[in-house]
């Protein structure tokens, strides 16, 4: 199996633009999709990005996914950052088996 | 719209059983593969078990295999997780969650709000 890392937190100021990384231990990022999800504090997750970059309706164009085989990564980009968007961030993918895999989650500060 | 609703949660002592529900409505239920993922009290999230549309095919995390039977009933519109010989580490909250395709691909796009398991003597 492999592992996703994400830094531990991220901040950034209203109206700016964030990147959130993910890179994969073992194997290639592109094998398999990449989904982000967005949870704040006391709420369940909500997907932002699936399918490495597929905006689920209702999801802003704010949100914005892509990998990077170079760096064997998956980004979670926000723009024009708003202090909702103040949350935890988790990337997550599956293997060969269909065992999926978590990182272990970004905690995104808006100040 | 898409709605999962997770019951059947509780207090349950070391060793003992609970069997978790996710009532789905808003979509064809019979025509998607199913999750159930749990987040510990201030961890991550960990993806448990899945299920194909049919039932035909099951995966689970290698910590909950032998324990832990997910199932569905397509003619009730509902996933189940039965949970037994329960362990203090298995205290989180269970999401349920929809995949994306009639088989398990892991490409969760709809989540439920999750029922609290809280395994201690």
């Amino acid at each position: 199996n492999f592992m996703l890392t994400q830094p531990h937190s991220v901040s950034e100021s209203p109206g700016k633009t964030v990147t959130i990384s993910c890179t994969r231990s073992s194997g290639s990022i592109a094998s398999n999709y990449v989904q982000w999800f967005q949870q704040r504090p006391g709420s369940a997750p909500t997907t932002v990005i699936y399918e490495d970059n597929q905006r689920p309706s209702g999801v802003p164009d704010r949100f914005s996914g892509s990998i990077d085989s170079s760096s064997n990564s998956a980004s979670l980009s926000i723009s024009g950052l708003k202090t909702e968007d103040e949350a935890d961030y988790y990337c997550q993918s599956y293997d060969s088996s269909n065992q999926g895999v978590f990182g272990g989650g970004t905690k995104l500060t808006v100040l | 719209e898409v709605q999962l609703l997770e019951s059947g949660g509780g207090l349950v002592q070391p060793g003992g059983s609970l069997r978790l529900s996710c009532a789905a409505s808003g979509f064809t239920f019979s025509s998607y593969a199913m999750s159930w993922v749990r987040q510990a009290p201030g961890k991550g999230l960990e993806w448990v078990s899945a299920i194909s549309y049919s039932g035909g095919n099951t995966y689970y995390v290698g910590s909950v295999k032998g324990r832990f039977t997910i199932s569905r009933d397509n003619s009730k519109n509902t996933l189940y997780l039965q949970m037994n010989s329960l362990r203090a580490e298995d205290t989180a909250v269970y999401y349920c969650a929809k995949d994306s395709r009639r088989a398990i691909t892991m490409i969760v796009v709809d989540w439920g709000q999750g029922t609290l398991v809280t395994v201690s003597s």
